[in-house]
Parts: structure tokens; sequence; C-alpha cells
């Protein structure tokens, strides 16, 4: 099956820095990558996603890359804020006939003021 | 208003006491599945449901079933719990295919097995 792996567990920066998550998937058939944001105590909830057929996607302060020869993608916050601190996971799906989503272990975003 | 709605959100019991989690959405959706989060382990599946009374395995079945018996409902079902279920479970329900397949999750439910 398919096995995605998250970097890094923990990550610490400055608030205006930019903060960088990659994932990395096993299955070459996966071909949809969400990426989800968890805040304290809260659900999960969908922040960004990015399909096999596009290299890139960005919404204002967050885009997602897509290396499909490599097998990883990336999740790009620019100009961090207190509140983006959360714990943000990645996930792999594939659309052989079901539909399924592996994630990754997560990443704890922590942005100091 | 959209969503999958988890009860109860807290509950602790002790080993061996038979319990329920139930899980409901109102986006008729043909897909869900439940998961539990464990410090360290990220989100790992219990099992899932492609429809009514379609159900499998996810990484982590064991000690655990599941029914599909309505499209709305997915009943997560602990028969004989033990300390090592103490997590906290999601469940999580999304369209089987189409251009948007987001997992939309439930609020959580946090069990404590004595």
């Amino acid at each position: 099956g398919e096995n995605v792996e998250q970097h890094p567990s923990t990550l610490s920066v400055q608030e205006g820095d930019s903060a960088v998550i990659k994932c990395t998937y096993s299955d070459s058939a996966s071909n949809y990558f969400p990426w989800y944001k968890q805040e304290l105590g809260k659900r999960p909830q969908l922040i960004i996603d990015i399909r096999s057929n596009v290299g890139e996607k960005k919404d204002q302060r967050i885009a997602v890359t897509l290396n499909k020869t490599a097998k990883h993608f990336s999740l790009h916050i620019t100009e961090t804020q207190p509140e983006d601190s959360a714990v943000y996971f990645c996930a792999a799906q594939t659309h052989s006939g079901y539909s399924t989503l592996t994630f990754g272990k997560g990443t704890m975003l922590l942005v100091s003021p | 208003e959209a969503q999958v709605t988890q009860n109860p959100r807290y509950l602790i019991t002790v080993t061996g006491k038979k319990l329920t989690v139930t899980c409901s959405q109102n986006m008729n959706h043909e897909y869900m599945s439940w998961y539990r989060q464990d410090p360290g382990l990220g989100l790992r599946q219990i099992y899932y449901s492609m429809n009514v009374e379609v159900t499998d395995k996810g990484d982590v079945p064991e000690g655990y079933k599941v029914s599909r018996k309505e499209k709305r409902n997915f009943p997560l079902i602990l028969e004989s719990p033990s300390p090592n279920q103490t997590s906290l479970y999601f469940c999580a329900s999304s369209l089987l295919t189409g251009s948007n397949t987001e997992a939309f999750f439930g609020q959580g439910t946090r069990l404590t097995v004595v």
C-alpha cells in the first residue's frame, strides 16, 4: 500500500519567515495530494490540495508543489503569522477503483511573534 | 450546514465494556472512514467504507468493528476495549469520485480505557 513520509516533525519559525514542509510518497499511482491543518483541540481541515496533472498551486500565502518523478510534494507558507501555528498533515490518495487517504505523521509548526 | 457529527466527544470506559462511537454525515458522501490519532503517529486509518454494506480494513483494524447499514451512518464498535485503544478518534467522509474528494472530519472522540 501507499506510504507517506513527512518532514520535519516539528518546525519553529519567527513571525514573517517562510515555512516549508516536505512529504514523499511511495505509490506512483497516487494522483491527489491534500494538505490538512489541525489547530489544537480541533479537527483536521483541508487548506490546499493538488492533483497530479499540476506542478504547483497557490492560494494567498500558501502554495503546494508536486514533483511526480521524484514522488514528493511540499507545502510552502510565506509571511507566517502566529495563527499559522498548528499541526499540518500531508496525504496521498489513489483513485484505483476506490478512494483512500494515507496521511503523513504530521508537522507541528510553531510561529513565534 | 454540511457536517460530520460524532458522538460522544469524550468517553471514559473500563476494559472489556463494549462501546459504540457514532458518526453521521449529511452530505450524501459514499466514502466514510475512521482514523485514530496518537502522538507521533499521525492519523492511522482503522476501517473505511465505499458505500452501504461495503466495508474494508485500514491499517490498524484489530479490536474494532464497523457497519454501514445506511449511507449517512458509520458507527465504530469496540467489542472489548483495552487500554491500548485509548486515543483520539476521527470519522471522515468524502465523495468517492469527482473533482472534489475533500475529506470532511468529525469533531473527534477522545476515548480513555482504564
